[in-house]
């Protein structure tokens, strides 16, 4: 069975950094992409980008490049999103969803909830 | 960028009733890179249809998709008291993973 399993909630304050994770299990994790998703308080799904793990290659949408990081351990079949400085606009439900050749986020995580206040 | 435009905002039905939700792309997007997504409160998003008109795994038969070009359409031929959810498209693609607003589908 693919599972997607994403790391728990977490509470920041502006400035800090942070490092979100999503560890994939009952597939071959190196064969897929995976893709970020955002969703902030009540709004709908924004597509943040995508990572193959078997070679890293990592393709950002326009409105996160910069803005965020994409990386994936395929020794630990996990895949992370991270901030070097959040902002309270960062504040939001963060999918990560497994895609295939197409890039169709078929498997999803649970999410996590990042809370960005100071 | 393409831009997906989903319509209407809110759709307020019964069950038992046909609904017909509507995207449509800013330019020509291939068939085979239009998916369609559930979400219930509280709850991940859901691959309902890939490929502007192939069910995923597991869905049920009153789910349908068609449509090409710029004009895509979910069919949900009798809602079920569970289908009252949001529902978004998306462009996926090597270049795209733009989704739609959304749809809300009210009781």
């Amino acid at each position: 069975e693919v599972q997607l399993v994403q790391s728990g909630a977490e509470v920041k304050k502006p400035g800090e950094s942070l490092k979100i994770s999503c560890k994939g299990s009952g597939y071959s994790f190196t064969s897929y992409w995976i893709g970020w998703v955002r969703q902030m308080p009540g709004k709908g799904l924004e597509w943040m980008g995508i990572i193959y793990p078997g070679d890293s290659d990592t393709r950002y949408s326009p409105s996160f490049q910069g803005q965020v990081t994409m990386s994936a351990d395929k020794s630990i079949s996990t895949a992370y999103l991270q901030w070097s400085s959040l902002k309270a606009s960062d504040t939001a439900m963060y999918y990560c969803a497994r895609a295939d050749s197409s890039r169709c986020p078929e498997y999803w995580g649970q999410g996590t909830l990042v809370t960005v206040s100071s | 960028e393409i831009v997906l435009t989903q319509s209407p905002g809110t759709l307020s039905l019964s069950p038992g009733e046909r609904a017909a939700l509507s995207c449509r792309a800013s330019q020509r997007i291939s068939s085979s890179y239009l998916g369609w997504f559930q979400q219930k409160p509280g709850q991940a998003p859901r691959l309902l249809i890939y490929g502007a008109s192939s069910r995923a795994t597991g869905i049920p038969d009153r789910f349908s998709g068609s449509g090409s070009g710029t004009d895509f359409t979910l069919t949900i031929s009798r809602l079920e008291p569970e289908d009252f959810a949001v529902y978004y498209c998306q462009h996926y693609g090597s270049t795209s993973g733009t989704f739609g607003p959304g749809t809300k589908v009210n009781i």
